[in-house]
């Protein structure tokens, strides 16, 4: 059990736009902890995609944005590509735990 | 360019104990934190430990119990993780990974470790 929470999958055709969300509690994210995203393509390592909740590292398309709202954040991608599908998971602080460092449990994107 | 590179994965038997490397180039490494994150097979990531830049701080998952022991030569470019009393659901493939400003910017290719009798 995370202690963020990230939908298993969603899906979208491309072109489309998709959204995966990232619900914590006040301890993380409602705590004002920056949220971080990683895209992680199969067999590979996990990719840093956002940044301090809405930044792009250098060469991430502007098709990927992320935003922070209360004790939620949510990733979104538009104009689909086949290349998006992969797994991707959202990383925070929580102030409960020893070390601290707290991973969802990832969201698998499949485009149809 | 920034390379992070793992080694000293295996197949270890429960109980046994293992050290994994992370040999950093292409940046100063004694000015970043530095991490280990684990991904068992077919799940998730899952934070392991952390090290400051000086080896000041120190911080593991709770789950460890106080089984891992992460260390560093900010001479040699190095980060480690000794690992003992290794489990079963320790079987994982380990990342080191750059710390910056929170996030992990860098990732290295990852190591796999097996504990099975």
């Amino acid at each position: 059990q995370s202690v963020l929470t990230q939908p298993p999958s969603v899906s979208g055709a491309p072109g489309q736009r998709v959204t995966i969300s990232c619900t914590g509690s006040s301890s993380n994210i409602g705590a004002g902890y920056d949220v971080h995203w990683y895209q992680q393509l199969p067999g590979t390592a996990p990719k840093l995609l956002i940044y301090g909740n809405t930044n792009r590292p250098s060469g991430v398309p502007d098709r990927f944005s992320g935003s922070k709202s209360g004790t939620s954040a949510s990733l979104a991608i538009t104009g689909l590509q086949a290349e998006d599908e992969a797994h991707y998971y959202c990383q925070s602080y929580d102030s409960s735990l020893s070390g601290s460092v707290v991973f969802g449990g990832g969201t698998k994107l499949t485009v149809l | 360019e920034v390379q992070l590179v793992e080694s000293g994965g295996g197949l270890v038997k429960p109980g046994g104990s293992l050290r994994l490397s992370c040999a950093a180039s292409g940046f100063t490494f004694s000015s970043y934190n530095m991490n280990w994150v684990r991904q068992a097979p077919g799940k998730g990531l899952e934070w392991v430990s952390s090290i400051s830049s000086t080896s000041s701080y120190i911080y593991y998952a709770d789950s460890l119990k106080g089984r891992f022991t992460i260390s560093r030569d900010n001479a040699k470019n190095s980060l480690y993780l000794q690992m003992n009393s290794l489990r079963a659901e320790d079987t994982a493939v380990y990342y080191c990974a750059r710390e910056s400003g929170g996030d992990y910017d860098y990732w290295g290719q990852g190591t796999l470790v097996t504990v099975s009798s």
